[in-house]
């Protein structure tokens, strides 16, 4: 099946730093990226959509300008956590669509804002 | 807004017990998938079902989609520990394909 990558895994930072987040499609190419927000013990929420070679589409309530999102090219796409507080921690989970629309998953990167 | 409401939230059995996980919305979908969700990892995809009232087998899994494509089921038999995780229904609104709306999740425990 295809592969999904993230990096990093985890990553600590502290408050008012910026953090960015890599996902890869290691074998295939994808149009389309999702970014996904995880709290504990709660389900995945989808934040934005990653459009290659356009602006990302956020979901209401996601702040565009805190969370930047690039897709330069068909295998990356890359999420920017701006100016990072407490209330940002939470597993970012990162998802590429195949051509015939399956979405596979990373394995997640865990943010911790000190 | 939560469009897909999973029951239940949480779920400890013994292994060889039986269990259903309920997966409703008040909307159709196009597709409904069902993922697993270890701690710490991605969901990793199931199955999924396009067609009013499919019901496919994936070993002890059983999953159903309801006719008018707004629920799911999935049916764990003879549960084995190996099945803990978080349970997660997915769907594709009919008129949006390109956006996966996760479900509210079922955490289940398989006791030995």
């Amino acid at each position: 099946g295809a592969v999904v990558s993230q990096h990093p895994s985890r990553v600590i930072c502290k408050s008012g730093t910026s953090v960015k987040i890599e996902c890869r499609s290691l074998d295939f190419q994808a149009t389309t990226m999702f970014w996904y927000r995880q709290f504990p013990k709660q389900s995945l929420m989808l934040m934005a959509t990653s459009n290659e070679g356009s602006k990302a589409t956020y979901e209401q309530g996601v702040e565009k300008d805190k969370f930047l999102i690039n897709h330069a090219s068909l295998t990356l796409s890359t999420l920017t956590v701006t100016s990072a507080h407490p209330e940002d921690s939470s597993f970012y989970i990162c998802s590429a669509t195949s051509r015939n629309n399956e979405q596979f998953f990373g394995p997640g990167t865990r943010l911790t804002v000190l | 807004t939560q469009l897909l409401e999973q029951s239940p939230q949480f779920l400890s059995i013994q292994e060889g017990e039986n269990l259903t996980v309920y997966c409703n919305s008040s909307s159709v979908f196009s597709s409904l998938q069902w993922y697993r969700q270890e701690p710490g990892e991605g969901p990793v995809l199931l199955v999924t079902v396009v067609t009013g009232g499919e019901v496919k087998k994936l070993k002890r899994l059983t999953f159903q989609f309801g006719d008018a494509r707004k629920d799911s089921s999935l049916h764990i038999t003879a549960a084995q520990p190996g099945d803990t995780g978080l349970y997660l229904c997915a769907g594709v609104h009919s008129y949006n394909t390109d956006k996966l709306i996760f479900g509210t999740g079922t955490r289940l425990q398989v006791f030995p």
